[in-house]
């Protein structure tokens, strides 16, 4: 069965400092990655997916991940982060052939002034 | 930009009572969903919907849960007989169709049983 580990549960970090959240999966067939952002009570905005292709996907608000098949990660990054980025980051992935999400645990981005 | 909207956006029930969570998915999309977030734990799959009938459910989506299109834009989760745990935030979601992978979330209705 698949899995989603994030392994940071909370990310304190500098404004406009970079900013690296990660996340590795585990499945045995082929998947689909995407991040999430939540802010405080809002709902799950999706901020970047990855299907095929290119490894490096871009997303909103200068976000980008990385999908590295043969560590099976997908680390989500910007170079500088605004206090607006303050929010909750849930990874997912679907596996091909399903339709259901898997989602890590999330991780808390607090960016401070 | 099209949303997913989901009615109301918290409700409160006594255990035992029978509710309804309701969802406008997006207008052109085929697939809907629920997943359900526990205070403080993960995001979890409930079920999904297609061509008005189950296309896949977890182990949780038992008999105490059901879903029904009822008509051309709503989307609804029934819960019987709810208990304690139930409580949680239920997000509906929709994508476009067989091709497509990403799936678009709604802000979710808060359930307290009490």
């Amino acid at each position: 069965a698949q899995s989603v580990t994030q392994l940071d549960s909370q990310v304190p970090v500098f404004e406009e400092a970079p900013v690296e959240l990660r996340c590795n999966y585990s499945s045995s067939v082929s998947v689909y990655l995407f991040w999430y952002v939540q802010y405080p009570n809002q709902g799950l905005q999706l901020l970047l997916k990855y299907l095929s292709g290119s490894t490096l996907v871009k997303g909103i608000n200068g976000f980008e991940a990385e999908f590295n098949k043969s560590q099976t990660s997908f680390h989500l990054r910007k170079p500088s982060v605004h206090i607006s980025d303050t929010a909750e980051y849930f990874c997912a992935v679907k596996e091909a052939g399903r339709r259901a999400l898997t989602f890590g645990s999330g991780t808390r981005l607090q960016v401070q002034p | 930009e099209p949303e997913v909207t989901q009615t109301p956006s918290h409700q409160v029930t006594q255990m035992g009572q029978e509710v309804i969570l309701r969802c406008v998915p997006i207008s052109n999309h085929l697939y809907f969903y629920w997943y359900r977030q526990i205070l403080g734990q993960k995001v979890e799959f409930l079920v999904s919907f297609y061509n008005n009938e189950i296309s896949e459910k977890s182990e949780i989506f038992d008999d105490q849960f059901s879903v029904e299109r009822p008509d051309g834009s709503n989307f609804t989760l029934k819960i019987r007989s709810t208990k304690l745990e139930d409580s949680a935030m239920y997000f509906c979601a929709s994508s476009e169709g067989s091709g497509f992978h990403e799936q678009y979330f709604g802000p979710g209705t808060r359930l307290t049983v009490t």
